[in-house]
């Protein structure tokens, strides 16, 4: 599995768009990059995941370059609720043991 | 289900007492993770089982700690001999290998207060 490296925490302010850089710089052809949030006092939910380019949803946007050696997530507009725990991981949709990291711990202030 | 269902979602026990912990699956998921959280920190990985193989328990920190998963549904995360250092919330994720994401879903965890 890939090994990924994110910032350990980021502060930010409502409103403000926040984007938050994961690197994997061993990713394999294979593996899919998919972006976990956790809430204090719950288990982490799926936000969004994407292979290359650009991936959107109503939650977020998923930007990976063409070497795939890493990528960001972008909040829009971000908003008190949205602070948490965010977790990036690389791997084949397949895998078996799922790592998680540190995660990066966003902080979004008034 | 409609969800990942844990149990219980507290448990404070005594230094040395033996505790279950159960997790159930969505409906249909094949695969089950364990992950214990400390407070503050990341996921640590525990075990996975996938279908009717063996099970990787290559998380497990110490051999009190044990885990099964009864036909393929229901799992048991078994800890002997509980140390405060046991003290965590420990959190069961499925998912169904068959989808597109692999997505994990996650339950909202067991809460373990060793005293």
């Amino acid at each position: 599995l890939a090994k990924t490296t994110q910032p350990i925490s980021m502060d930010s302010y409502e409103g403000q768009e926040v984007n938050i850089t994961c690197s994997h710089n061993n990713i394999a052809t294979n593996d899919y990059i998919t972006w976990y949030q956790q809430f204090p006092s719950q288990g982490p939910r799926f936000i969004i995941q994407g292979y290359k380019t650009k991936v959107t949803n109503e939650v977020a946007s998923l930007f990976i370059p063409a070497d795939r050696k890493s990528s960001t997530l972008s909040l829009p507009r971000v908003s008190l609720s949205d602070t948490a725990v965010y977790y990036c991981l690389v791997g084949d949709s397949s895998a078996s043991k799922i790592i998680f990291g540190s995660g990066t711990r966003l902080s979004i202030r008034p | 289900g409609a969800g990942v269902s844990q149990s219980p979602s507290n448990k404070v026990t005594e230094k040395g007492k033996d505790v279950e912990l159960r997790c159930d699956p969505i409906s249909g998921h094949t695969a089950l993770y364990w992950y214990r959280q400390s407070l503050g920190q990341g996921l640590e990985f525990l075990i996975y089982f996938q279908g009717n193989s063996a099970p990787d328990k290559s998380g497990l920190p110490s051999d009190r700690f044990s885990a099964e998963r009864t036909g393929g549904s229901v799992s048991t995360l078994t800890i002997q001999r509980t140390q405060q250092e046991d003290s965590a919330v420990y959190l069961c994720a499925s998912r169904q290998l068959a989808g597109r994401t692999g997505e994990l879903f996650f339950g909202e965890g067991s809460r373990l207060t060793v005293l």
